[in-house]
Protein backbone atom coordinates (compact mmCIF):
# COMPACT_ATOMS: atom_id res chain seq x y z
CA UNK A 1 0.00 0.00 0.00
CA UNK A 2 1.11 3.45 -0.48
CA UNK A 3 3.36 4.41 2.67
CA UNK A 4 5.58 7.40 4.07
CA UNK A 5 7.70 6.61 6.92
CA UNK A 6 10.00 9.42 8.06
CA UNK A 7 12.65 8.46 10.74
CA UNK A 8 16.04 10.92 12.04
CA UNK A 9 14.19 12.80 14.37
CA UNK A 10 15.85 13.39 17.98
CA UNK A 11 17.00 15.60 20.53
CA UNK A 12 19.91 18.16 19.34
CA UNK A 13 21.98 21.18 20.86
CA UNK A 14 20.96 24.40 19.34
CA UNK A 15 23.09 25.29 16.88
CA UNK A 16 23.33 21.72 16.05
CA UNK A 17 22.39 19.85 13.15
CA UNK A 18 20.11 16.25 11.91
CA UNK A 19 19.06 15.11 8.76
CA UNK A 20 15.49 13.36 8.29
CA UNK A 21 14.56 10.81 6.10
CA UNK A 22 11.00 10.06 4.33
CA UNK A 23 11.18 6.43 3.10
CA UNK A 24 8.08 5.96 -0.02
CA UNK A 25 6.59 2.84 -0.71
CA UNK A 26 3.47 1.57 -2.90
CA UNK A 27 3.52 4.34 -5.78
CA UNK A 28 5.62 5.76 -8.28
CA UNK A 29 7.96 8.52 -6.15
CA UNK A 30 9.81 10.07 -8.95
CA UNK A 31 6.35 11.12 -10.07
CA UNK A 32 5.20 13.34 -7.46
CA UNK A 33 6.49 16.19 -5.57
CA UNK A 34 7.45 16.11 -2.25
CA UNK A 35 7.19 18.41 0.56
CA UNK A 36 8.17 18.76 4.57
CA UNK A 37 5.07 20.04 6.89
CA UNK A 38 6.43 20.53 10.34
CA UNK A 39 4.18 21.05 13.99
CA UNK A 40 5.20 22.01 16.97
CA UNK A 41 4.02 20.90 20.04
CA UNK A 42 0.21 22.41 20.58
CA UNK A 43 0.00 24.65 17.55
CA UNK A 44 -0.88 24.31 14.00
CA UNK A 45 0.48 23.20 10.66
CA UNK A 46 3.31 25.02 9.08
CA UNK A 47 4.56 23.87 5.47
CA UNK A 48 8.70 24.33 5.51
CA UNK A 49 9.34 22.92 1.89
CA UNK A 50 8.91 21.20 -1.05
CA UNK A 51 10.92 19.27 -4.28
CA UNK A 52 9.60 18.79 -7.19
CA UNK A 53 8.74 15.38 -8.98
CA UNK A 54 12.53 15.44 -10.28
CA UNK A 55 14.13 17.72 -8.05
CA UNK A 56 14.93 20.21 -10.17
CA UNK A 57 12.88 23.26 -8.36
CA UNK A 58 13.01 23.58 -4.46
CA UNK A 59 10.60 26.00 -2.13
CA UNK A 60 11.88 27.04 1.15
CA UNK A 61 9.42 29.06 4.04
CA UNK A 62 11.14 32.18 5.43
CA UNK A 63 11.69 30.63 8.94
CA UNK A 64 13.83 27.82 7.56
CA UNK A 65 15.12 29.52 4.32
CA UNK A 66 19.48 28.90 4.21
CA UNK A 67 19.06 26.54 7.36
CA UNK A 68 17.44 23.49 5.79
CA UNK A 69 17.98 21.63 2.47
CA UNK A 70 15.60 19.56 0.86
CA UNK A 71 16.55 16.67 -1.53
CA UNK A 72 15.53 13.01 -3.14
CA UNK A 73 16.70 9.78 -4.29
CA UNK A 74 15.06 8.23 -6.69
CA UNK A 75 16.67 5.45 -7.00
CA UNK A 76 16.38 4.92 -2.53
CA UNK A 77 12.67 5.98 -3.02
CA UNK A 78 13.57 8.62 -0.69
CA UNK A 79 13.10 11.90 0.65
CA UNK A 80 15.41 14.33 2.93
CA UNK A 81 15.51 17.26 4.92
CA UNK A 82 19.41 18.56 5.75
CA UNK A 83 18.57 20.98 8.98
CA UNK A 84 21.49 22.92 9.96
CA UNK A 85 21.92 25.76 12.31
CA UNK A 86 18.76 24.10 14.46
CA UNK A 87 17.37 26.79 16.98
CA UNK A 88 14.63 25.51 19.60
CA UNK A 89 11.91 27.52 17.57
CA UNK A 90 12.16 24.17 15.07
CA UNK A 91 11.37 21.64 17.60
CA UNK A 92 8.21 19.84 16.30
CA UNK A 93 6.95 16.92 14.46
CA UNK A 94 8.10 16.58 11.13
CA UNK A 95 5.94 15.21 8.52
CA UNK A 96 6.64 14.50 5.00
CA UNK A 97 3.81 14.24 2.35
CA UNK A 98 3.04 13.48 -1.06
CA UNK A 99 1.43 16.25 -3.94
CA UNK A 100 -0.81 14.49 -5.60
CA UNK A 101 -0.78 16.87 -8.95
CA UNK A 102 0.94 20.06 -9.52
CA UNK A 103 4.96 20.93 -10.35
CA UNK A 104 5.83 21.38 -6.84
CA UNK A 105 3.09 22.24 -4.95
CA UNK A 106 -0.72 21.47 -4.33
CA UNK A 107 -2.98 19.69 -1.72
CA UNK A 108 -1.33 16.57 0.14
CA UNK A 109 -3.24 13.24 -0.30
CA UNK A 110 -0.65 10.87 1.76
CA UNK A 111 1.19 11.24 4.44
CA UNK A 112 3.27 9.87 7.03
CA UNK A 113 3.34 9.35 10.84
CA UNK A 114 6.21 11.71 11.41
CA UNK A 115 9.21 11.89 13.52
CA UNK A 116 9.93 14.06 16.31
CA UNK A 117 12.83 16.62 16.56
CA UNK A 118 13.53 18.68 20.08
CA UNK A 119 16.01 21.29 19.92
CA UNK A 120 17.40 21.69 23.63
CA UNK A 121 20.27 22.48 25.15
CA UNK B 1 2.11 35.54 1.32
CA UNK B 2 -1.31 34.29 1.41
CA UNK B 3 -3.17 34.71 4.85
CA UNK B 4 -6.04 31.80 6.18
CA UNK B 5 -7.69 33.02 8.50
CA UNK B 6 -9.93 30.43 10.40
CA UNK B 7 -12.95 30.58 12.38
CA UNK B 8 -14.11 29.25 15.09
CA UNK B 9 -11.03 27.88 16.52
CA UNK B 10 -12.63 25.60 18.73
CA UNK B 11 -16.34 24.53 18.33
CA UNK B 12 -18.40 22.21 20.74
CA UNK B 13 -21.60 19.98 19.30
CA UNK B 14 -23.49 17.94 19.65
CA UNK B 15 -24.01 14.60 17.40
CA UNK B 16 -26.13 14.99 15.14
CA UNK B 17 -25.39 18.47 14.68
CA UNK B 18 -24.74 20.45 11.59
CA UNK B 19 -21.36 21.99 12.08
CA UNK B 20 -19.49 24.75 9.81
CA UNK B 21 -16.21 26.12 9.87
CA UNK B 22 -15.15 28.74 7.33
CA UNK B 23 -11.53 29.81 5.82
CA UNK B 24 -11.04 33.10 4.53
CA UNK B 25 -7.98 33.97 2.02
CA UNK B 26 -6.56 37.09 1.85
CA UNK B 27 -6.53 37.27 -1.90
CA UNK B 28 -7.99 35.23 -4.51
CA UNK B 29 -7.55 31.42 -4.49
CA UNK B 30 -10.01 30.58 -7.02
CA UNK B 31 -10.54 27.25 -5.85
CA UNK B 32 -7.37 26.11 -4.53
CA UNK B 33 -8.18 24.88 -1.21
CA UNK B 34 -8.21 21.80 0.31
CA UNK B 35 -9.40 20.42 4.34
CA UNK B 36 -7.38 18.02 6.09
CA UNK B 37 -8.41 16.32 9.33
CA UNK B 38 -5.87 15.33 12.42
CA UNK B 39 -7.21 13.20 15.31
CA UNK B 40 -4.42 13.59 18.37
CA UNK B 41 -1.47 11.68 18.00
CA UNK B 42 -2.04 11.09 14.38
CA UNK B 43 -1.25 13.01 10.95
CA UNK B 44 -3.26 15.23 8.97
CA UNK B 45 -5.62 13.16 6.54
CA UNK B 46 -7.41 14.60 3.51
CA UNK B 47 -10.97 15.19 3.51
CA UNK B 48 -11.67 17.53 0.71
CA UNK B 49 -9.59 19.07 -2.13
CA UNK B 50 -10.65 21.41 -5.35
CA UNK B 51 -12.68 23.28 -2.18
CA UNK B 52 -15.36 20.96 -2.74
CA UNK B 53 -14.21 17.46 -4.19
CA UNK B 54 -14.61 14.43 -1.45
CA UNK B 55 -11.35 12.66 -1.13
CA UNK B 56 -12.12 8.46 -1.71
CA UNK B 57 -13.21 6.84 1.10
CA UNK B 58 -14.36 9.68 3.20
CA UNK B 59 -17.98 9.53 4.36
CA UNK B 60 -20.70 12.01 2.33
CA UNK B 61 -21.28 13.84 5.30
CA UNK B 62 -18.04 16.20 4.48
CA UNK B 63 -18.63 18.72 1.81
CA UNK B 64 -16.81 22.05 1.29
CA UNK B 65 -18.41 25.21 -1.11
CA UNK B 66 -16.82 28.76 -1.56
CA UNK B 67 -18.15 32.33 -1.68
CA UNK B 68 -15.51 34.45 -2.85
CA UNK B 69 -12.67 34.28 -1.02
CA UNK B 70 -14.46 32.99 1.86
CA UNK B 71 -14.64 28.60 2.18
CA UNK B 72 -16.49 26.79 4.30
CA UNK B 73 -16.68 23.28 5.47
CA UNK B 74 -19.68 21.76 6.68
CA UNK B 75 -20.16 18.33 8.77
CA UNK B 76 -24.22 17.78 7.96
CA UNK B 77 -24.72 15.57 10.72
CA UNK B 78 -21.89 15.07 13.57
CA UNK B 79 -20.36 12.02 14.94
CA UNK B 80 -18.32 10.87 17.60
CA UNK B 81 -15.72 10.20 15.26
CA UNK B 82 -15.28 13.16 13.90
CA UNK B 83 -13.69 14.63 17.26
CA UNK B 84 -10.77 16.29 15.57
CA UNK B 85 -9.09 19.52 14.70
CA UNK B 86 -9.67 20.46 11.14
CA UNK B 87 -7.32 22.74 9.30
CA UNK B 88 -7.70 24.58 5.75
CA UNK B 89 -4.71 24.83 3.39
CA UNK B 90 -4.01 26.94 0.35
CA UNK B 91 -2.51 25.99 -2.81
CA UNK B 92 -2.80 29.01 -4.90
CA UNK B 93 0.53 30.46 -4.30
CA UNK B 94 4.00 29.56 -2.64
CA UNK B 95 4.58 29.13 0.42
CA UNK B 96 1.87 27.27 0.86
CA UNK B 97 -0.42 28.27 3.99
CA UNK B 98 -3.08 26.73 6.72
CA UNK B 99 -5.75 28.21 8.65
CA UNK B 100 -4.70 28.39 12.39
CA UNK B 101 -7.12 25.07 13.13
CA UNK B 102 -10.02 24.41 14.82
CA UNK B 103 -10.56 22.31 17.39
CA UNK B 104 -13.88 20.26 17.14
CA UNK B 105 -15.63 18.31 20.37
CA UNK B 106 -18.89 16.80 20.93
CA UNK B 107 -20.96 18.61 23.82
Amino acid sequence: QVQLVESGGGVVQPGGSLRLSCAASGFTFSSYPMPWVRQAPGKGLEWVAAISYDGSNKYYADSVKGRFIISRDTSKNTLYLQMNSLRPEDTAVYYCARVRFGQLYGYMDVWGKGTTVIVSS
Amino acid sequence: DIQMTQFPSSLSASVGDRVTITCQASQDITNLLSWYQQKPGQAPKLLIYDTSNLERGVPSRFSGGRSGTDFTFTISSLQPEDIATYYCQQYANLPITFGQGTRLDIK
